[in-house]
């Protein structure tokens, strides 16, 4: 039962362009959403998160939108840089639960 | 901010053999999690602590698998009688106490086991 999906595994995108990257979900009790990024042989690392309350989030470069009737979340970044190359994960938690709940990931790669 | 450190980075071991990984958390976060990941996939919930106690185990774990985070600060992982099917990455993560809302988990660079 995958709660949380990430249904494009890949993305390739040219340096200054926007890249945008989709995530659904299934349980309507989630209350907050998080971006990860992970390179390789590294752990994940925080990028930027919503509450459920929210329809957007701006960080610099990243924007997340909510869009809590369709249970889908995007995240946009502006402009793409090689350095954003990387596997992005969308995760969810309850606001009564310690427990992040990951979606597949999908492999950014920004062109120069 | 020495952030999350977990030890050894590798392991290979063999089939039936029993390993244990560490996980030191960020010094004044009292939670602390492991997850799994695979290729291909994201990262699986295992276990998390709250402090010293265990509040949660994942039906993924079988009996094979225990956790301990004695007095609150590191953790240690240990899968007995090892099989192929554990080869993954195993990521410990910690996060700060107060309301879990999107408070974020911070996350070590894994442990990447092999059962050969």
């Amino acid at each position: 039962d995958q709660q949380v999906k990430q249904n494009s595994p890949s993305l390739s995108v040219q340096e200054g362009r926007i890249s945008i990257l989709n995530c659904d979900y299934t349980n309507s009790m989630f209350d907050y959403f998080l971006w990860y990024k992970k390179y390789p042989a590294e752990g994940p690392t925080f990028l930027i998160s919503i509450s459920s309350i929210k329809d957007k989030n701006e960080d610099g470069r990243f924007t997340v939108f909510l869009n809590k009737s369709a249970k889908h979340l995007s995240l946009h970044i502006v402009p793409s840089q090689p350095g954003d190359s990387a596997v992005y994960f969308c995760a969810a938690r309850m606001d009564s639960s310690y427990k992040l709940i990951f979606g597949s990931g999908t492999r950014l790669l920004v062109r120069p | 901010d020495t952030g999350v450190s977990q030890n050894p980075r590798h392991k290979i071991t063999k089939r039936g053999q029993n390993v244990t990984f560490r996980c030191d958390p960020i010094s004044e976060h009292n939670r602390l999690y492991w997850y799994r990941q695979t290729l291909g996939q994201g990262p699986e919930f295992l276990t998390y602590f709250q402090n010293e106690a265990q509040l949660e185990k994942s039906r993924l774990l079988s009996d094979r698998f225990s956790a301990e985070r004695p007095k609150g600060s590191f953790s240690t992982l240990e899968i007995q009688r090892t099989e192929q099917g554990d080869s993954a990455m195993y990521l410990c993560a910690s996060s700060s106490p107060g309301r879990t809302g999107n408070s974020p988990l911070h996350f070590g660079n894994g442990t990447r086991l092999t059962v050969t």
